[in-house]
């Protein structure tokens, strides 16, 4: 079962422009993770945002983490074509040693 | 460090018939996860291995099992195969817990006819 939604679906935007995604969950959590997917292929750990942290960023990307709405965002700034891809997040939940994967966003990114 | 491989790449199978796919982690790595991604259902976790041993295991039927090696290379076997199994089949592995940093394989493309 998925733990994490994400929103929106799918996200059009002009390069240059900024890029928010929200991911909501259900249960307490250890920590949040965003991963990457370009079509088809494997995925590519992007942040890791432990429960006790409200930001974190690393480069162009900003992560918050909200977990008494149990919701996280994912900010790109100064989109790039080569941002073209699927973005997940995903929860490590306490009490199990696995990931759970949100349903993604596509992110479409127009020269 | 050399990523994590998998292999084969792509596989056709038919109804019936069973596959066994092939993950090899980042040295050094000890946990191995595998997952199954669909358009309908996304991204589903099917188990974790850890140090040769099932740690973790996802709502799969017994169809589905696999197996850890003392290099902590993993495979995964799917018998009796349906269609409903056709899927990109992903192995990450990472230090010590499938839910840390995971560092994914390129997949495996099954398709069963």
């Amino acid at each position: 079962s998925q733990q994490g939604e994400e929103d929106p679906q799918a996200l059009s935007i002009q390069e240059g422009e900024n890029a928010t995604m929200n991911c909501s969950y259900k249960t307490s959590i250890n920590n949040l993770q965003w991963y990457r997917q370009n079509s088809g292929r494997g995925l590519v750990h992007l942040i890791l945002i432990r429960s006790n942290e409200r930001e974190k960023h690393s480069g162009r990307l900003r992560v918050t983490l909200d977990t008494s709405k149990k919701s996280s965002s994912l900010l790109i700034t100064a989109s790039r074509a080569a941002d073209t891809a699927s973005y997940f997040c995903a929860t490590g939940d306490f009490g199990n040693e696995k990931l759970t994967f949100g349903t993604g966003t596509r992110l479409t990114i127009i020269p | 460090k050399a990523g994590v491989t998998q292999t084969p790449r792509y596989l056709i199978k038919t109804r019936g018939q069973q596959v066994t796919l092939s993950c090899s982690p980042i040295s050094g790595h000890r946990s191995v996860s595998w997952y199954q991604q669909t358009p309908g259902q996304g991204l589903q976790f099917l188990f974790e291995y850890f140090s040769e041993t099932q740690r973790n295991k996802g709502n799969f039927p017994g169809r589905f099992s696999g197996r850890q090696f003392s290099n902590s290379r993993s495979e995964m076997n799917v018998s009796t195969l349906e269609l409903g199994d056709s899927a990109l089949y992903l192995c990450a592995s990472s230090l010590y817990s499938g839910m840390n940093e995971q560092f994914f394989g390129p997949g495996t493309r099954l398709t069963v006819l």
